[in-house]
């Protein structure tokens, strides 16, 4: 089956730096990537949808200067966290969806994210 | 625009004895319907979806779900459950037409009891 990775699987960082997460499509070309993230005991909710080649599209309230979204290959796309707070800590999941249309996307297994 | 509800947030079920998950959604339009697990600390994994055809489905680990048009509903079964079933369970919705975002339900944590 198809399989999303993603890199780092957690990560730590200090207030006010930056941090990329990488999400990578390892057997399929993934043309729509999307990022998600989870907040404790609650459901996914969508950030942004990325196509290869072209600008995200964020979802309303997501401040697009801060999570910078690049989808440069149909292998990979990734998420910069800008100048970190601790309220950015949460759980980040990518998932992608190839040429055969979205009706399933493959999901990543994640990224926990703490800012200290 | 879509929406969907699961009503329960938590679900306790002894093992080896069945369970349900109930899963509403609402929209405007014709639907794809999923499924989904996540085990702590891990994304998330199918179950199973419903595009079209017959509205019960069959996933892995033994799932399966019923999608009711007239009830807008598309209920989580199992008939008889497991330890590793321990998970949070999502709901899922989007719409049939194209690249159209999915939309989760709060999730249902299954919790099974020895």
């Amino acid at each position: 089956g198809a399989v999303v990775s993603q890199h780092p699987s957690w990560v730590i960082c200090k207030s006010g730096t930056s941090v990329k997460i990488e999400c990578r499509s390892l057997d399929f070309q993934a043309t729509t990537m999307f990022w998600y993230r989870q907040f404790p005991k609650q459901s996914l909710m969508l950030m942004a949808t990325s196509n290869e080649g072209s600008k995200a599209t964020y979802e309303q309230g997501v401040e697009k200067d801060k999570f910078l979204i690049n989808h440069a290959s149909l292998t990979l796309s990734t998420l910069t966290v800008t100048s970190a707070h601790p309220e950015d800590s949460s759980f980040y999941i990518c998932s992608a969806a190839g040429w055969g249309g979205v009706d399933e996307q493959y999901f990543g297994p994640g990224t926990r994210l703490t800012v200290t | 625009a879509q929406s969907v509800t699961q009503l329960d947030s938590q679900v306790p079920v002894f093992e080896e004895a069945p369970v349900e998950l109930r899963c509403n959604y609402s929209s405007s339009v014709s639907v794809y319907l999923f499924w989904y697990v996540q085990y702590p600390n891990q994304g998330l994994q199918l179950l199973l979806k419903y595009l079209s055809g017959s509205t019960l489905v069959k996933g892995i680990n033994g799932f399966e779900a019923e999608f009711n048009k007239s009830q807008t509903s598309f209920h989580l079964r199992k008939p008889s459950v497991h330890i590793s079933d321990t998970a949070e369970y999502f709901c899922a919705v989007r719409g049939s037409g194209g690249y159209q975002k999915v939309t989760f339900g709060t999730g249902t944590k299954l919790q099974v009891i020895p």
